[in-house]
C-alpha cells in the first residue's frame, strides 16, 4: 500500500521567515497531495491541495509543489506567523474512492 | 463548524468497557472515515464506509467495530477496553472518496482508565 514520508517532525521558525515541510510517496499512481493543519484541539483542516496534473499550486502565503518524477511534494509557507503554528500533515492518494494515506505531522513552531 | 459531527467530545471509561462514538457526515457526503490519533502520533487508518457499505479496512482491532447506517451517519464501537486505546479519534467525510478532499470533525477524545 501508499507510504508517506514526512520531514522534519518539528520546524522552529521567526516569524517573518519561511517555512519548508517535505513528503515522499511511495504509490506511483497517487494522484491527489492535500495539506492539512491541525490546532490544538481541533480536527485536521484542509489548507491546499494539488493534483498530479499540475506542478505548483499557489494560495497567498502558502504554496505546494509537486515532482511526479522524484515522488515528493513540498509545502512553503512565506511571512510566517505566530497563528501559523500548528501540526502539519501531507497525503497522498492513489483512488477517488479510496482513503488518504497520511505522513506522521510536522510540529511548526513560530516564534514572535 | 466543519459540518461533520461527532459525539461525544470526551469520553472516560474504565478497562474491559465498550464505547460508542458517534459521527454525522458534512450534509451530501457519502464516505465516512474514522482515524485514531494517539500522543504524538500521527493519523492512524481504521475504516471507510461509503453510502453504507465498507470501503477499506486499515489497521482496526477486532476488538473493534463499526458500520454506516441508511442516513450515513457512522458509529464506531470499541470493546473490552485497553489502557492503549485511549486516543483521539476523528470521523472525517467526503463527497465520495478521499480525492475530493476530506472534513474532519473535531473528535472524541477517549480516555481509558
Amino acid at each position: 500500500g501508499e507510504n508517506v514520508e514526512q520531514h522534519p517532525s518539528t520546524l522552529s521558525v521567526q516569524e517573518g521567515d519561511s517555512a519548508v515541510i517535505k513528503c515522499t510517496y511511495s504509490d506511483s499512481a497517487s494522484n491527489y497531495f492535500p495539506w492539512y493543519k491541525q490546532e490544538l484541539g481541533k480536527g485536521p483542516q484542509l489548507i491546499i491541495d494539488i493534483r498530479s496534473n499540475v506542478g505548483e499550486k499557489k494560495d497567498q502565503r502558502i504554496a505546494v509543489t509537486l515532482n511526479k518524477t522524484a515522488k515528493h511534494f513540498s509545502l512553503h509557507i512565506t511571512e510566517t506567523q505566530p497563528e501559523d503554528s500548528a501540526v502539519y500533515f501531507c497525503a497522498a492518494s492513489s483512488t477517488s474512492y479510496g482513503k488518504l494515506t497520511f505522513g506522521q505531522g510536522t510540529i511548526l513552531t513560530v516564534h514572535p | 463548524d466543519s459540518g461533520v459531527t461527532q459525539t461525544p467530545k470526551h469520553l472516560i471509561t474504565a478497562t474491559g468497557q465498550r464505547v460508542t462514538l458517534r459521527c454525522s457526515p458534512r450534509s451530501g457526503d457519502l464516505s465516512v472515515y474514522w482515524y485514531q490519533q494517539s500522543l504524538d502520533q500521527g493519523l492512524q487508518f481504521l475504516i471507510q464506509y461509503y453510502n453504507g457499505e465498507e470501503r477499506a479496512k486499515g489497521n482496526i482491532l477486532e476488538r473493534f467495530s463499526a458500520q454506516q447506517f441508511p442516513d450515513l451517519h457512522s458509529e464506531l464501537n470499541l470493546s473490552s477496553l485497553e489502557l492503549g486505546d485511549s486516543a483521539l479519534y476523528f470521523c472525517a467525510s467526503s463527497p465520495r472518496g478521499a480525492n475530493y478532499g476530506y472534513t474532519f470533525g473535531s473528535g472524541t477524545r477517549l480516555t481509558v482508565v
